[in-house]
């Protein structure tokens, strides 16, 4: 059984359209993330729910917007996507102190 | 605030060698501390943590890791490395009590036949 499934896997577009990422987590947890990995394997948090409820908001431009319609689900909207937005984009889950379970990712380029 | 460094983008070791990847965190009370590896073309995976109790921890696949507090450090260390081991490893903190988590730069781990 898969504990975190991102949606797609691979994501090529053009500049300024808008897309979306899915991901799901099966292990129960109360918080999950995105992350942004880009081409020098640099991690970088983007944002964070707790119980659906959005607790970590870093400096990331406002064209991007999650949403946690409920605790096993956070999905990723990209507007007007820009080249600089080419990267791996990572979901991840944890509960308490434990560590996060991280989905497979979802590269995305933008031509 | 919270940092993490890890020491050396890249180490080369030979197989059945001592593999000692190395991981500094600066922050005024020990936080929580994570190693994670990254196989090519997927996600990380969590290969141990220290949250409290026992300094030597144990992780998966014959990894260990020690918390020295005086050094401020968590340095990830296996016996004898085998092929297999070929990936990147992020050192991660995160205060205690907070959500988020910071990782470091990464260490990519090469071993030679």
């Amino acid at each position: 059984d898969t504990a975190v499934s991102q949606t797609p896997k691979y994501l090529v577009t053009q500049m300024g359209n808008d897309k979306s990422i899915k991901c799901e987590q099966n292990l129960g947890h109360d918080t999950m993330y995105w992350y942004k990995q880009d081409s020098k394997k640099f991690l970088k948090i983007m944002f964070s729910y707790n119980n659906k409820e959005l607790i970590i908001n870093e400096t990331v431009p406002n064209r991007f917007s999650p949403k946690s319609p409920d605790k096993a689900h956070l999905n990723l909207h990209i507007n007007s996507l820009e080249l600089g937005d080419s990267a791996v984009y990572f979901c991840a889950s944890s509960q308490d102190t434990g560590g996060q379970y991280f989905g497979p990712g979802t590269r995305l380029t933008v031509t | 605030a919270q940092s993490v460094t890890q020491l050396g983008s890249h180490v080369s070791v030979s197989e059945g060698a001592l593999v000692l990847l190395r991981c500094n965190y600066s922050s005024s009370v020990p936080p929580y501390l994570f190693w994670y590896v990254q196989y090519p073309n997927q996600g990380l995976q969590l290969l141990l943590k220290y949250t409290t109790g026992a300094t030597l921890v144990k992780g998966i696949n014959g990894f260990e890791a020690e918390f020295k507090k005086s050094e401020t450090s968590f340095h990830l260390t296996k016996p004898s490395a085998h092929m297999s081991d070929a990936a990147e490893y992020f050192c991660a903190v995160r205060p205690l009590g907070g959500f988020k988590t910071i990782f470091g730069a990464g260490t990519r781990l090469f071993v030679k036949a």
